[in-house]
């Protein structure tokens, strides 16, 4: 089974700033896919970035970007500009494709506070 | 293009009792997963329905069941509820074209077990 590690429970940022949370996670797959989800307080879990294994290039999107090492199993999300919208819980979440349902692995979590 | 929606948003059971949550999927989306959310901990995969079957299953008992039906929404049902069913029930959609992975998430529901 693969497990997801976060071991930051918990992180603030001022605004404007940069933040980077950590993940790590555990398989012996060489194929599978890698996600940072966004729960902001109260509303609906929305997919940040996703990264594919086989892709050596690190996923961007706008102002948050991934530091993806897969020897050593790990997948950061780098948060630039920080704005006070960015206040949630961020997951980190893994995937291996089959045929029998894609189901995401989860991590526990980092909440993240912007501050002004 | 309508998004996931989930109901009820949030109801009290006793334990012993039964439940139903419905979910109806986003727009054009064939496969729906159901997520259970702990307070405080990350979603944990429940079981996935693709064309009205059951599609894989994570590592919970079978007093957690669910329907797809032919226009893609879903019902999640859990018999005889114990006290940690209390949870955020998650419900997100997919299409099922490739393996992008992307889920579309409703808002969830929070049941709480008394």
């Amino acid at each position: 089974a693969q497990t997801v590690t976060q071991s930051q429970p918990e992180m603030s940022v001022q605004e404007a700033e940069t933040v980077t949370l950590s993940c790590t996670y555990d398989t012996s797959e060489n194929n599978y896919y890698l996600f940072w989800y966004k729960q902001p307080p109260s509303r609906q879990m929305i997919l940040v970035i996703r990264q594919e294994a086989y892709k050596q290039q690190n996923a961007t999107e706008n102002r948050f970007s991934v530091n993806f090492q897969k020897a050593a199993k790990s997948f950061s999300l780098k948060i630039s500009d920080s704005q006070l919208g960015d206040t949630a819980m961020y997951f980190c979440a893994f995937m291996k494709p089959s045929g029998s349902g894609y189901a995401l692995n989860f991590g526990k979590g980092t909440s993240l506070l912007v501050t002004p | 293009e309508t998004g996931v929606t989930q109901s009820p948003t949030h109801l009290i059971k006793t334990r012993g009792q039964q439940v139903t949550l419905r979910c109806s999927s986003q727009s054009g989306h064939n496969t729906v997963s159901w997520y259970q959310q702990a307070l405080g901990q990350g979603p944990q995969f429940i079981f996935q329905y693709y064309r009205e079957e059951e599609n894989g299953r994570g590592n919970f008992p079978p007093r957690f069941s669910g329907l797809q039906f032919p226009n893609y929404s879903s019902e999640l049902n859990v018999n005889a509820l114990e006290l940690d069913d209390s949870a955020l029930y998650l419900c997100a959609s997919s299409p099922r074209t490739g393996s992008s992975g992307e889920l579309f998430f409703g808002e969830g529901s929070r049941l709480t077990v008394l």
